[in-house]
Parts: C-alpha cells; sequence; structure tokens
C-alpha cells in the first residue's frame, strides 16, 4: 500500500504556482520522497525527489518540512501542459526497491 | 531517441491466445520493470529485474512470464489471456548504482493491451 496521502484533485490558473501537497507521516529515515506525474495516456515522468532537504530543479521545487512527515510540490508558473496526475512516492534509496504508487492528485490546469 | 520504448503501443487480441509485449531500453541502466496500470487508473508493480536477474515478482499470475534476454530488454509473455488482463503495460529502467542506490525510473509510453 501506498504510505503517503494526496488530495484526489487541484486547480491552478495558468501562470499561477500551483502547490500539491503530500503527507508522509510514516517515513523512515531511508526513505527518499520522490514525485511522478502522469500525464493523459502517457508513461509517468520523474519531476524531483529528496531527502530532507529543499530541492530545484528546472521543472519544480520540493519543499520537505523539518519533521519530514510533509511535502510540498511547487510548480512555479504553471502550464496547461501541466494538467495531470502527480504522484507522490515515499522510496527507499539504498537497496533494490520499486516505485510504489498511490492515487495521485489530479491537477487540473485551467486558462 | 526514446529512452525506453515498447512495442506494441496497441494490442487488441481474444481470449485464450497468447501475446508477448517487448520492452528496450538505450539508458544503460541494470534495472527494468513492469507495472501493470487497470482501468481505476492504479499503477501496480508486476516484475522487477536487475543485470537480467529477477528480483520482484510481485504476485502475478505464472501466466505472466517476463523474459529479459540481456540488461537492455524485458519482455512480457501473457498465456491464455483473459478479460481481466485488459489494462495498460509499463516498462521502466532504473539504474542500481554505486553503494547500492536507485536512481530515478524511466518510463515507456506503455502498451494498451484489450482482451475481447
Amino acid at each position: 500500500d501506498a504510505k503517503t496521502t494526496q488530495p484526489p484533485s487541484m486547480d491552478c490558473a495558468e501562470g499561477r504556482a500551483a502547490n500539491l501537497p503530500c503527507n508522509h507521516s510514516t517515513i523512515s529515515g531511508n526513505e527518499y520522497v520522490y514525485w511522478y506525474r502522469q500525464i493523459h495516456s502517457q508513461g509517468p515522468q520523474y519531476i524531483i525527489h529528496g531527502l530532507k532537504n529543499n530541492e530545484t530543479n528546472e521543472m519544480a521545487s520540493l519543499i520537505i518540512t523539518e519533521d519530514r512527515k510533509s511535502s510540498t510540490l511547487i510548480l512555479p508558473h504553471a502550464t496547461l501542459r501541466d494538467t495531470a496526475v502527480y504522484y507522490c512516492i515515499v522510496r527507499t534509496y539504498t537497496g533494490y526497491s520499486t516505485l510504489t504508487f498511490g492515487k495521485g492528485t489530479m491537477l487540473l490546469v485551467s486558462p | 531517441d526514446t529512452a525506453v520504448s515498447q512495442t506494441p503501443k496497441y494490442l487488441v487480441t481474444q481470449m485464450g491466445n497468447d501475446k508477448s509485449i517487448k520492452c528496450e531500453q538505450n539508458l544503460g541502466h541494470d534495472t527494468m520493470y513492469w507495472y501493470k496500470q487497470d482501468s481505476k487508473k492504479f499503477l501496480k508493480i508486476m516484475f522487477s529485474y536487475n543485470n537480467k536477474e529477477l528480483i520482484i515478482n510481485e504476485t502475478v499470475p505464472n501466466r505472466f512470464s517476463p523474459k529479459s534476454p540481456d540488461k537492455a530488454h524485458l519482455n512480457l509473455h501473457i498465456n491464455s489471456l483473459e478479460l481481466g488482463d485488459s489494462a495498460v503495460y509499463f516498462c521502466a529502467s532504473s539504474s542500481y548504482i554505486d553503494q547500492g542506490k536507485n536512481t530515478e525510473a524511466f518510463f515507456g509510453q506503455g502498451t494498451r493491451l484489450t482482451v475481447v
């Protein structure tokens, strides 16, 4: 079973920041937080991951709370092409492990 | 170039048939996976291979048999197809690198299997 809780859906206006929350209160010390997204009819796409520090790349920023029990994915300037299901996943970084997908958050970016 | 490619993209077949889905990755990864996404859109791991060896088998019927001829390929063969096998199947790859760390996974575009 997925170890994360996300809202089922969110709306965002084009050009605004999209802030997607995720709760992972049972996260272990050796587990990272990963974010993937799935645009309709496509394969999941890696966005970003982090352990405890905030992370930023060309796609998004990841803010992890100090107690690591929750995180927020930030898309700074959402576009229509960001409409997708966003998955927050906790995964051990070491040792063989797979991605366990939950239900994710359906983000709808509107004009 | 496509990093993880699957063929075919669409597959329609009758119950009882045997079919295969092929997957190839050109990323130099040593770990490959098969995921199944059902009609409710849940993505579930089926198999994981590392260096051609089966690592994870998640309670999948033995009608499903993955085969990894080399590190770059992981094919999925399905015997005696059933209606419930209809789903989108995704192949993915990643690397298990120094000190046992996993890199992010890259996914193919999926194979939509419809059993009629």
